[in-house]
């Protein structure tokens, strides 16, 4: 199994670009995850999908940030307009788990995309 | 929603010796606390994981206890290793719906082996 693919690795833009990060969960897993990870804020959860469909987006900064996932193999995040603060490593992880409540499983991680936004 | 605190922020410990990482979380429906690694410039990484209907796991030098009255949870290092060092994240699953868990991290902790 290939795990989580994200790109690019490392994307460095200008304030006030439109970046599109693009996330590959494993095969057959039916939940994917956004991820925003820095110094000050730690790992913070943006937005999660179970069977393509956002189901938690309180954790998108505001409305510059979006996320789709057209199908089961495929999610995007897009920022516009970009802005400095929004640098980060950004990770997609995905799970296997989409039941009944009260049981969780195991999130695996892409390798991040590095953003800074000049 | 659910509020995981972890300490210390960082903990150096002799090599050989072993390391403890606490965290409590508030949220008494959670019941799935796994923990993550990352080393330095790489993602996170599924170490162990405990379920609340067991109050210990264990995994080679790797164990990590449960007390669902306290709400905390704690993560052992025994006989640890230079490749110990890294960043060690607690979580705890606070699902909504019928969907996935939503993991929310505690703030991490820096362990740093000395040889």
């Amino acid at each position: 199994d290939a795990g989580v693919i994200q790109s690019p690795r490392h994307e460095v833009t200008e304030m006030g670009q439109e970046v599109t990060l693009r996330c590959k969960p494993i095969s057959g897993h039916n939940s994917l995850f956004w991820y925003r990870q820095t110094m000050m804020r730690g790992l913070e959860l943006l937005i999660y999908f179970n069977n393509n469909v956002p189901i938690d987006d309180s954790g998108m900064p505001e409305d510059r940030f979006s996320a789709k996932m057209p199908n089961a193999s495929f999610s995007t995040l897009k920022i516009q307009p970009s802005e400095p603060r929004d640098s980060a490593v950004y990770f997609c992880a995905s799970s296997p788990y989409g039941g009944a409540v009260g049981s969780g499983d195991t999130q695996y991680f892409g390798p991040g995309t590095r953003l800074t936004v000049l | 929603g659910e509020n995981v605190e972890q300490h210390p922020s960082t903990l150096s410990v002799q090599e050989g010796d072993s390391a403890v990482i606490k965290c409590t979380y508030s949220d008494s429906a959670s019941n799935y606390f796994p923990w993550y690694k990352q080393e330095l410039g790489k993602r996170p990484q599924l170490i162990i994981d405990i379920r609340s209907n067991v109050g210990e796991k264990k995994d080679q030098r790797i164990a990590v206890t449960l007390n669902k009255t306290a709400k905390h949870f704690s993560l052992h290092i025994t006989e640890t290793q230079p490749e110990d060092s890294a960043v060690y994240f607690c979580a705890a699953s606070y699902g909504k719906n019928f969907g996935n868990e939503k993991l929310t991290f505690g703030t991490g902790t820096r362990l740093t082996i000395i040889p």
